[in-house]
């Protein structure tokens, strides 16, 4: 069974500019939830997608964003990029037994 | 305000000892706890879980345990190996609010076994 897959791993963008970053779920999983992980911070929740809609928020600022579809891989968007927002992004899915799985993560610079 | 705390940043053991790390929380609702390993790079890797309505849960060489009342969990690895090596971040959530993928996670603590 294939794990949850994230795309792009490695992403280098300019101050200003906005990212997408993509996240295909375990076969059967329904919930997707993006988490920031920072050195000073450490791994912060972004928000949670069930069903294609969002069922739980953290503490970030409207720039960033995401969505589901239908068969629930997800995305998410940051724009107006910000040097702040260098971060491992990593995606996370859990089935209904609660358990939860994440994937290898995607690098972003900010330059 | 930190609502899950490893309040040792790193720990160090001999190959073949137990190891235990700490972690305590401060948000009374939470319910569900879960312990993740990650080596730099990648994305955690789930190793044990364990509900409020347990005080212990065991899976091979990982066991948990929860004391509610002290809203204190620690996770024993015996005995510890080389390929433990890693960081270790402690998760809770509040499942009874509907938020079951709401983790918040300790700083983690990094484990070195020395061979």
């Amino acid at each position: 069974k294939a794990g949850v897959t994230q795309t792009p791993r490695y992403l280098i963008k300019t101050r200003g500019q906005q990212v997408t970053l993509s996240c295909s779920p375990i076969s059967g999983h329904r919930s997707v939830s993006w988490y920031q992980q920072t050195p000073g911070q450490g791994l912060q929740f972004l928000f949670e997608y069930f069903s294609e809609t969002q069922r739980n928020k953290g503490n970030f600022p409207g720039r960033f964003s995401g969505r589901q579809f239908s068969n629930s891989r997800s995305e998410m968007n940051v724009s107006t990029l910000e040097l702040g927002d260098s971060a491992l992004y990593l995606c996370a899915s859990s089935s209904e037994s609660g358990t939860i799985y994440f994937g290898e993560g995607s690098w972003l610079t900010v330059v | 305000d930190q609502q899950v705390k490893q309040n040792s940043p790193s720990l160090s053991v001999q190959e073949g000892r137990i190891s235990i790390l700490n972690c305590d929380y401060t948000n009374s609702m939470f319910d569900y706890f879960l312990w993740y390993k990650k080596y730099p790079a990648e994305g955690p890797t789930f190793l044990i879980s364990i509900s409020s309505i347990k005080d212990k849960n065991e899976d091979g060489r990982f066991t948990v345990f929860l004391n509610k009342s002290a809203k204190h969990l620690s996770l024993h690895i015996v005995p510890s190996q080389p390929g433990d090596s890693a960081v270790y971040f402690c998760a809770a959530s509040a499942t009874n609010t509907g938020a079951n993928s709401k983790l918040t996670f300790g700083k983690g603590i990094t484990l070195s076994v020395r061979p």
